[in-house]
């Protein structure tokens, strides 16, 4: 069965660094196609895909959010964390870590396991 | 890319057969994803590829079209199926629709 939980602050100041971490389990993230990302719900912009890391750490970023974000991952404790500079309130959401999923055709773009995610508030 | 998802909200009954359409702002073949997000909960992927669908999902629910057309169908709407649903571009821009709200009616 696998399972994704975040982790992390549900409060963070403006300007501050956001750090969740993602623990996961029924799979390993050592092994081709696997990849690991955050997706974001805000009242603004609806779901947003923030960035992935894969099995052999190659990393993919939203465009536009890609100079505050940076991922790492650490198969041996089954972790996968995401850091996120100079928070806004803007930034106020719900932080979902997500397993991507993968086909004869796709790898990396579809989402087949979520995280119940996380609410993250950001105000001073 | 953007992606727009018509209604915005519908209105329904248990029983009813419904049908749910994303357009895509420029032509992405079949790199299409649906998901279902129930109150409080996370999205569940419910198809990928315009039309196949995920494992563990109930053969109720259908996608269809290519280019820029899209559509979710379901028939024969359930209790469960109540809930906001969501297109996604399977391109390494990932972008997701806004959703459309099946309401009771």
């Amino acid at each position: 069965q696998i399972t994704l939980k975040e982790s992390g602050p549900t409060v963070v100041k403006p300007t501050e660094t956001l750090t969740l971490t993602c623990t996961f389990s029924g799979f390993s993230l050592n092994t081709s196609p696997e990849g690991v990302g955050w997706i974001r719900q805000t009242p603004g912009k609806a779901l947003e895909w923030l960035v992935l890391i894969y099995w052999d750490d190659d990393k993919r970023y939203s465009s536009s959010l890609r100079s505050r974000l940076n991922i790492t991952k650490d198969t041996s404790k089954k972790q996968v964390v995401l850091s996120m500079t100079n928070m806004d309130p803007a930034d106020t959401g719900t932080y979902f870590c997500v397993r991507s999923g993968w086909s004869e055709t796709l790898t990396g773009y579809f989402f087949d396991h979520w995280g119940q995610g996380t609410l993250v508030t950001v105000s001073s | 890319i953007q992606l727009t998802q018509s209604p915005s909200s519908l209105s329904a009954s248990v029983g009813d057969s419904v049908t749910l359409t994303c357009r895509a702002s420029q032509g992405i073949s079949t790199y299409l994803a649906w998901y279902q997000q129930r109150p409080g909960k996370a999205p569940k992927l419910l198809i990928y590829g315009a039309s196949t669908l995920q494992s563990g999902v109930p053969s109720r629910f259908s996608g269809s079209g290519s280019g820029t057309d899209f559509t979710l169908s379901i028939s024969s709407l359930q209790p469960e199926d109540f809930a906001t649903y969501y297109c996604q571009v399977l391109n390494s821009y990932r972008t997701f629709g806004p959703g459309t709200k099946v309401e009771v009616k």
